[in-house]
């Protein structure tokens, strides 16, 4: 079972601020990495699967980039909005064991 | 198109009761997940199987069992439930493979009691 660490842990912004969010994972045997949006209340949903080295995916104001190398990603959100308040989760490997997640929490 | 049905949607058990999980994927996925959501913690993977009569232990199998005799069907078993074991239970199916996401059922929330 990987060790995958995301940072930080929770995190409250304003309404329009821009955030950014960690998921480490071990550099070695990398096999990809997915980014999971879940709401509360509700079931997770994907955002990203990204596979290679420096790999930069982009939905809407949500955006991600890879490092396998130095084993870490990266999650941005550019001017927040409240319906962005969620947990959101890192998965690196085959078999989908999620990280602890990142708490956010925009403020109107 | 269902995708990931999760039955029953709620439950109530007393200690030491044994009850299944259902979870049923209409979408020839090879590979299915269990998932409990402990609070502050995220999701951790109970289960998970490859393909129908192949399963592996996740992070957190104790007091678990599952099976996967169809492509379809992967359910969870709690067979002496425990306080501990109170939580939302989520169920997923991917392809497997490296670019493919995984998609969750609705979730069971079981309260042992």
């Amino acid at each position: 079972i990987l060790n995958v660490e995301q940072s930080p842990q929770s995190l409250h912004v304003q309404e329009g601020d821009s955030t950014n969010f960690t998921c480490s994972f071990p550099s070695s045997n990398f096999y990809a990495l997915h980014w999971y949006r879940w709401e509360t209340a509700k079931s997770p949903e994907a955002l990203f699967v990204m596979t290679l080295n420096g790999d930069e995916k982009k939905k809407g104001r949500i955006s991600a980039t890879l490092n396998t190398k130095e084993g870490y990603s990266y999650l941005y959100i550019k001017g927040s909005q409240p319906e962005d308040s969620a947990t959101y989760l890192c998965a690196p490997g085959q078999n989908f064991v999620f990280g602890p997640g990142t708490r956010l929490s925009v403020l109107p | 198109n269902a995708g990931v049905t999760q039955t029953p949607k709620f439950r109530i058990l007393k200690i030491g009761q044994s009850m299944t999980l259902q979870c049923t994927q209409d979408m020839n996925h090879n590979y299915m997940y269990w998932y409990r959501q402990d609070p502050g913690m995220g999701l951790k993977l109970i289960y998970y199987s490859v393909g129908a009569g192949i399963t592996d232990k996740g992070e957190v199998p104790n007091g678990y069992n599952v099976s996967r005799s169809t492509t379809e069907d992967f359910p969870l078993r709690l067979e002496l439930a425990a306080p501990s074991q109170t939580s939302v239970y989520f169920c997923a199916s991917s392809y497997g493979g490296r670019s493919t996401e995984a998609f969750f059922g609705q979730g069971t929330r079981l309260t042992v009691v």
